[in-house]
């Protein structure tokens, strides 16, 4: 298992809602990405935060939003809830911003379910 | 929109042959990688391949990659129950390299 840890595991919103998910990054790694995995697909890159500030962003909508910490931990903020949102939310922490040089250990996901 | 194209998408064999699953994609890249996801986990790190590279072994399993067709193949040898899963490959473009574009995945499962 990677030392990443999100929370919470599982969650159930309500369409319209606003929800934050929660990611603790490795230890020592400054680089947080997150992703968004639907059913039966690929994991879908939504943006990296290195150092505290925005460094890259897939094609989400801006109510998808984030925040590092000085801790290196990281938030995902979704606001007005659709039903599409409901997927696996997955973190990963590497030690690069540069992700595709690096190895990426992912937390175990938070699974989204909006109604 | 996704990068890596994994073919075959499942994959079901038994215990102790070999499983072969290949990836393409489209544009140029730095590296590619290879990850393993149980049943709707978090993603586990195989293997990464950078583009000057032709070919990497880890334990069972090997990685190829040929530029040239913009594809990549990983087999696991000798395969065992626990190997069942499905493997992505992802990919960081070679103008934005934080942006890891994933595969739909190849579901393989391995029949004790």
């Amino acid at each position: 298992e990677t030392g990443v840890t999100q929370s919470p595991t599982h969650l159930i919103k309500t369409r319209g809602q606003q929800v934050t998910l929660r990611c603790s990054s490795q230890s020592g790694h400054n680089t947080v990405s997150w992703y968004q995995q639907a059913l039966g697909q690929g994991p879908q890159f939504i943006f990296q935060y290195y150092r505290e500030e925005e460094n890259g962003r897939g094609n989400f909508p801006p109510r998808f939003s984030g925040l590092q910490f000085p801790n290196y931990s990281s938030e995902l903020n979704v606001n007005a809830l659709e039903l599409d949102d409901s997927a696996l939310y997955l973190c990963a922490s590497s030690l690069s911003r540069t992700s595709g040089s690096y190895e990426q250990y992912f937390g175990p996901g938070t699974r989204l379910t909006v109604t | 929109s996704q990068q890596g194209e994994e073919d075959p998408q499942a994959l079901s064999i038994q215990e102790g042959e070999n499983a072969t699953m290949n990836c393409s994609y489209k544009t140029s890249i730095n590296n590619l990688q290879w990850y393993r996801q149980n049943s709707g986990r978090g993603l586990v790190h195989l293997i990464l391949i950078r583009s000057n590279e032709r070919e990497k072994h880890s334990g069972r399993l090997r990685v190829t990659l040929d530029t040239s067709k913009k594809s990549s193949s990983l087999l696991i040898t000798a395969s065992r129950a626990a190997d069942t899963a499905s493997y992505f490959c992802a990919t960081g473009a070679y103008y934005n390299n934080n942006d890891m574009r994933f595969g739909a995945g190849t579901r393989l499962t391995v029949k004790p």
